[in-house]
């Protein structure tokens, strides 16, 4: 069963402009959430995560992510892209205290000039 | 600390043949994790270790995929034989500790077989 879905594959958008990367889950507990990016021809980075604090998360790099769990979502944002966040983009899920991590499938972010 | 280190970066083989993945985890680290990365599924885990003992292997595709943590500082992954669906990028990444959410990836190996 699909426990993380990112709706868009890829994402572009142009310099200075806000990101919106989205992310669903789907688990029947309340569970842990992590956005990872991966630059090209590197390892993933872990960007944030949310582990039941406050529903909006910092991470790095100016981004951002809100949990609703009215809406089983966890969508990562940025004010303003720089063409430095052009990436892979993966929101990840653990399901329940002892299971490893489940990544999603990926969301392409493209930062036009 | 030098991170997560892969080898070799990029493997080419034929089709049946014999591949050795390496991975030498970050000092201190006793969980390491194998994942294969393709466009069709994305990041799929394939076996994590804790303290050199496999956890879960349940994503090991087949019995043609082996993997083994013979110490706390290194561990492989083995295809035999080898097969063209193989073709991905294999990444390792170790955390303090089992259930820390924090990966560090090594920077992948890029297998191509033909």
């Amino acid at each position: 069963a699909q426990s993380v879905t990112q709706l868009d594959s890829h994402v572009s958008v142009s310099e200075g402009t806000p990101v919106l990367l989205r992310c669903n889950y789907s688990s029947s507990y309340s569970p842990s959430l992590f956005w990872y990016v991966q630059h090209p021809n590197k390892g993933l980075q872990l960007l944030l995560k949310y582990t039941s604090a406050a529903t909006l998360v910092k991470g790095i790099n100016g981004f951002e992510a809100e949990f609703k769990k009215s809406e089983t979502s966890f969508h990562l944002t940025k004010p303003s892209a720089h063409m430095s966040d052009a990436a892979e983009y993966f929101c990840v899920v653990r399901l329940s205290g002892n299971t490893p991590l489940v990544f999603g499938k990926g969301t392409r972010l493209s930062v036009i000039a | 600390d030098a991170g997560v280190i892969q080898s070799p970066r990029h493997e080419v083989t034929e089709m049946g043949q014999e591949v050795t993945l390496r991975c030498k985890p970050i000092s201190g680290h006793n969980s390491l994790f194998w994942y294969r990365q393709t466009m069709m599924r994305g990041l799929e885990l394939l076996i994590y270790f804790n303290n050199n003992v496999p956890i879960d292997d349940s994503g090991m595709p087949e019995d043609r995929f082996s993997a083994k943590m013979p110490n706390a500082s290194f561990s492989t992954l083995k295809i035999q034989p080898s097969e063209p669906r193989d073709s991905a990028v294999y990444f390792c990444a170790s955390t303090p500790g089992q259930l820390n959410e924090k990966l560090f990836f090594g920077s992948g190996t890029q297998l191509s077989v033909l």
